[in-house]
């Protein structure tokens, strides 16, 4: 079955750097694009960033680009989300999400979400 | 402020039925086709119920339904029962830069 396992979340202060990654299986990994999508404590759900399924093509969200790097090693079934510039607006749970397009680019549906993993920016 | 617009909270009772709107601009919703709704159950991750305005996912109950009309979209819950009790989350593609918005979700009680 299809599993998205996030890590790498924790407390870290503003203007600081951390790195999430995504651990896949239960598909074919290179086949697909991925999400990461952000949840603030007590809010909506937020898209961050996109990567295709080859890693060529990359979108992201006005509030984050030029601070964030999404990045995926199809070698190892992993997705990364290199978060540089911390704010504390950047404080929420982090959710990686497949889409479901395949091969076929993007569709910006998400039909498998990991469990996600909590990042806070506070000093 | 999220993009598109949900009502914080709805409400019903077993058995009912239910409509959650979404509301958005000509530049989403109103645009295109290209509508999904999420159910989130209280940390948890989101599930997808319906994309493409109404078209739902294998193995998603047809007890949701999806529409829309202009900008605004909606998704009908039938046969109300306890397990439905969750958050709902809709979503849009966008001719915006950000390519996909949320709404700020809407919380259903089951009373």
């Amino acid at each position: 079955q299809v599993q998205l396992v996030e890590s790498g979340g924790g407390v870290v202060q503003p203007g600081r750097s951390l790195r999430l990654s995504c651990a896949a299986s239960g598909f074919t990994f290179s086949n697909y694009g991925l999400h990461w999508v952000r949840q603030a404590p007590g809010k909506g759900l937020d898209w961050v960033a996109v990567i295709w399924y080859g890693g060529t093509n990359k979108y992201y969200a006005d509030s984050v680009k030029g601070r964030f790097t999404i990045s995926r090693d199809n070698s190892k079934n992993t997705l990364y989300l290199q978060m540089n510039s911390l704010r504390a607006e950047d404080t929420a749970v982090y959710f990686c999400a497949r889409d479901t397009a395949g091969v076929r680019g993007v569709e910006y549906y998400f039909d498998y979400w990991g469990q996600g993993t909590l990042v806070t920016v506070s000093s | 402020q999220s993009a598109l617009t949900q009502p914080a909270s709805v409400s019903g009772s077993p058995g009912q039925s239910i409509t959650i709107s979404c509301t958005g601009t000509s530049s989403d919703v109103g645009g295109y086709k290209y509508v999904s709704w999420y159910q989130q159950h209280p940390g948890k991750a989101p599930k997808l119920l319906i994309y493409d305005v109404s078209s739902r996912p294998s193995g998603v109950s047809n007890r949701f339904s999806g529409s829309k009309s202009g900008s605004t979209a909606s998704l009908t819950i039938s046969g109300l029962q306890a397990e439905d009790e969750a958050d709902y989350h809709c979503s849009s593609y966008t001719t915006s830069s950000t390519h996909v918005v949320f709404g700020g979700g809407t919380r259903l009680t089951v009373l």
